[in-house]
């Protein structure tokens, strides 16, 4: 089954310890991103990749750091999370063309 | 940047009643426009889109049109059902930024 997988789906974390959010999609899309969602701001692009090792800012970059070793994985690295990095956390994958993108099934991060 | 607002926030309907949600974006720029359906612990969907060559585009019970010059689209959905009730989301993209509206709750009425 075509699929954007993410881990963890929850997680509860204290200020300042480093947190991955894994992201891995079997599509074999070369566009992937991640996005946060926060009520009444819709989602907003936090990184994306168009490739192997081609990443570049989003939207709202601060406090995180990506990583794309791989085609398929694309993991979202918090080194120090703050309770404003408190939201819910999409990652997407896209074909050649960027236009349709799929969504995995999101990661709620509470930060204490 | 690009700047994209939705109205209304959120939206109740009866059953079998129409919805419309309206969508402006800045950028002259952005060609090509998706709206997404999001359901309750679910990651967004893609229902419906329209290029920017293209005023209007249909698939069943939903449709969105698309006005260039007032740099304006909507998305309507005929015939509502309960399965229509999720959060909507639209959204521009130029170059290879995507930029959100933020949502509207639909809620429809048995």
């Amino acid at each position: 089954e075509a699929q954007v997988t993410q881990n963890p789906r929850y997680l509860i974390t204290v200020t300042g310890k480093k947190l991955t959010v894994t992201c891995s999609q079997n599509m074999n899309h070369e566009y992937m991103s991640w996005y946060r969602q926060d009520p009444g701001l819709g989602l907003r692009q936090i990184y994306y990749s168009m490739n192997v090792e081609v990443t570049d800012k989003g939207d709202v970059p601060e406090g995180y750091k990506v990583s794309r070793k791989e085609k398929r994985n694309f993991p979202l690295i918090l080194e120090s999370p703050s309770p404003n990095q408190t939201s819910l956390y999409f990652c997407a994958s896209s074909s050649g063309n960027w236009e349709t993108q799929y969504f995995g099934p999101g990661t709620r991060l509470l930060v204490l | 940047g690009e700047n994209v607002e939705q109205h209304p926030s959120t939206l109740s309907v009866q059953e079998g009643d129409s919805a419309v949600i309206k969508c402006t974006y800045s950028d002259s720029a952005s060609n090509y426009f998706p709206w997404y359906k999001q359901e309750l612990g679910k990651g967004p969907q893609l229902i419906i889109d329209i290029r920017s060559n293209v005023g209007e585009k249909k698939d069943q019970r939903i449709a969105v049109t698309l006005n260039k010059t007032a740099k304006h689209f909507s998305l309507h959905i005929t015939e509502t059902q309960p399965e229509d009730s999720a959060v909507y989301f639209c959204a521009a993209k130029y170059d290879y930024k995507l930029s959100f509206g933020a949502g509207t709750t639909v809620t429809v009425r048995a």
